[in-house]
């Protein structure tokens, strides 16, 4: 079956340190892999996408993430974390012709 | 106007009293999907339509169902709600004439089942 699992449920970040949230998938095949936060109240933003060529994908708010299929992996990363970055973030996969399916999500607090 | 809106977005009901979230957009789309997220959950797929005759189950069907009135809107029901289906649940669209390469979501209808 189709899965994602995002293995940390919190982690705290100083105010300027870097930052990485884990996802793996399990698929017969390369998904569709995506990144979406959820600040407080508000609904799910799109962070970045990833479907093809270069492994490392930029996407908007300084974040960046890497696919590397032998780990089946799809990493997030910020070099440097600012508290408007505390939130919630889920990773999600798809294949082709199907629905988005999401990890539990990772709730990420700065402090300062 | 928001592209993908959702009505209501908060409701207090009842244990037991029929329910209808509703979901309309204008961003011309085919697809669209109901999810629920509940904490530490993550957002959990209900039902899915690829077009106005289609509609399938997601991994957590029991006790919803949908209906596609046309390609803008798509409706989920609680026909009989219960305490555990409070819950925040978004509806989404995507296009697969663009590659379906993203999904976009409403701002989430806040369900309280008492």
């Amino acid at each position: 079956a189709q899965s994602v699992t995002q293995p940390d449920i919190h982690i705290t970040v100083s105010e300027g340190a870097s930052l990485e949230l884990r996802c793996n998938y399990s698929y017969g095949a390369t998904p569709y892999l995506f990144w979406y936060v959820q600040s407080p109240g508000q609904g799910l933003q799109l962070l970045l996408k990833y479907f093809s060529g270069d492994t490392l994908v930029q996407g908007i708010k300084g974040f960046e993430a890497e696919f590397k299929r032998s780990q089946s992996s799809f990493n997030l990363r910020k070099p440097s974390v600012h508290w408007s970055d505390a939130a919630e973030y889920f990773c999600a996969v798809r294949q082709a012709g199907t629905a988005l399916i999401f990890g539990k999500g990772t709730t990420l607090s700065v402090s300062s | 106007d928001a592209d993908v809106t959702q009505t209501p977005r908060n409701r207090i009901t009842k244990t037991g009293k029929r329910i209808m979230l509703e979901c309309s957009q204008t961003k011309g789309h085919d697809r669209m999907y109901w999810y629920r997220q509940d904490p530490g959950l993550g957002l959990r797929l209900i039902y899915y339509s690829f077009d106005v005759k289609d509609i399938n189950k997601g991994e957590i069907s029991d006790g919803y169902s949908v209906s596609r009135q046309a390609q803008a809107k798509f409706s989920l029901s609680l026909e009989s709600a219960i305490p555990n289906q409070t819950a925040l649940y978004f509806c989404a669209t995507s296009d697969p004439g663009t590659g379906d390469t993203e999904a976009f979501f409403g701002q989430g209808t806040r369900l309280t089942v008492v």
